[in-house]
Parts: structure tokens; sequence; C-alpha cells
């Protein structure tokens, strides 16, 4: 089946400038999950949502990051007057139950990797 | 601030020969550790989700051990191939006593390179 998806894989913009970009989740997934890969780290935790809930914003770096679920299924994560230190791999993954103690397996998309000049 | 630490950073290994490396992570509130291998442009691929002190678990040619109570994994590759070449990241998933779920804590990697 389907696995996730992200649009677009690479994106060039410049310091400044709004850019949205956008995950597809496996179909049924209630749990969805933005994570950036900065040059020479391992991904950090963005935002999580289940649903259409954002149920944890805790790693968003500031304000300029936003992100939205408003149907429960796919998801866009919009970063406003964006600056050269936001270049990196933004990954989405999905799961099929993400609440509380359970444990459930996150599946990863192929990233989009954002370039800010 | 969770600390998830593997090493080494990097590593060529002849294909053929065996290798492993190591992830290090908190050993309080400990939920579950994942390994993925991702490879350039492509999806991080699911290897092991490990829970249980002493887990061991072999996919093919790959097997990962865990210790909970020490706070380490080891990720273990047989008879090194060149397909093997990728990131192998580790992720650690802490228990969650509230409502709503943490995202997973990434280390760094260990970027593999396996020479023919």
């Amino acid at each position: 089946g389907a696995g996730v998806s992200q649009t677009p894989s690479n994106k060039v913009t410049e310091k400044g400038k709004y850019v949205e970009l956008r995950c597809d989740p496996i179909s049924g997934h209630t749990a969805l999950y933005w994570y950036r890969q900065s040059l020479g780290q391992g991904p950090e935790f963005l935002i999580y949502f289940q649903g259409t809930g954002a149920a944890d914003d805790s790693g968003l770096p500031n304000d300029r990051f936003f992100a939205v679920r408003p149907e429960g299924s796919v998801s866009t994560l919009k970063i406003q007057r964006t600056e050269r230190g936001d270049s990196a791999v933004y990954l989405c993954a999905s799961s099929l139950w993400g609440g509380g103690n359970s444990y459930n397996e996150q599946f990863f998309g192929p990233g989009t990797r954002l370039t800010v000049l | 601030i969770l600390n998830v630490e593997q090493s080494p950073q990097s590593l060529h290994v002849q294909e053929g020969d065996s290798t492993n490396f190591t992830c290090s992570f908190p050993s309080s509130n400990f939920y579950a550790l994942h390994w993925y291998r991702w490879e350039t442009a492509k999806s991080p691929e699911a290897l092991f989700v490990m829970t249980l002190n002493g887990d061991e678990k072999k996919k093919g040619r790959i097997s990962a051990t865990l210790n909970t109570k020490e706070g380490y994994s080891y990720l273990y590759i047989k008879g090194s191939q060149p397909e093997d070449s990728a990131t192998y990241l580790c992720a650690f998933r802490a228990m969650y006593s509230g409502g709503g779920a943490d995202g997973l804590t990434f280390g760094k990697g260990t970027h593999l390179i396996i020479q023919p």
C-alpha cells in the first residue's frame, strides 16, 4: 500500500519568504508527526497531531512555525519569514494511534529538503 | 532534554566483515527504543522496535540488543554488503503519564559505508 508522501521533495526559497510543506500520511493513521533534521544532527521533534488537533507542539522552535491538519489526514507545515537557519530536511511520520502509553510504530516519508538562501 | 547518543559517528567496513554500533539513552522513563535505516533520498526504514529489557531482535543479517537498566542498545550487522551502506538512527520514546504522546528523540546516527 501507499506509504507516507511529502511534497515538494526539494524547496529552495529566499530569506524572508513564506513556505508550505505538505504531508500525506498513510490512510487510516490518526497520529501525524513532523520532525526536522538539520545538517549533522538527528531528526528533532516539532509537532504531533492526534486527529485534527495538535496534541504536542512543544518542538516548534518559534512562532514563525505553524502546522495544520484540518481534516485529520493531510498536514501542512507553514514557515513564515524564513531564515537561513531553517534550512533542513523536514520529515513527516504517521502512526495508527499515538495516544497515552500505547505503542505504535511511526512510518516516515522521504522528507522535504528546504534550502533558504 | 533527553540525551540520545550514537557511536561511532561514521564507520567504514570492508564487504563481508561484521560490525556493530551503539546507542545510549536515558535509563529512566523508558518506553521504547527504535532503530531506523536511512538511505539518501529515501524514507527512514524501521528496523526494530524494542520495548523489554534484554530484548534481542533479528532481521536477516541485522540484529539488535537492548539493556534498559544501563541505557544502551547495540546494532549488529553480520557479513556486511554494499546495500547496508546507510545512516542508522536510533530513537528513544519516553514513558508518558498524561494524555497525548511524545515524539521520538533521535540520536545523530551512525553513517555506515561498506567498501567492496
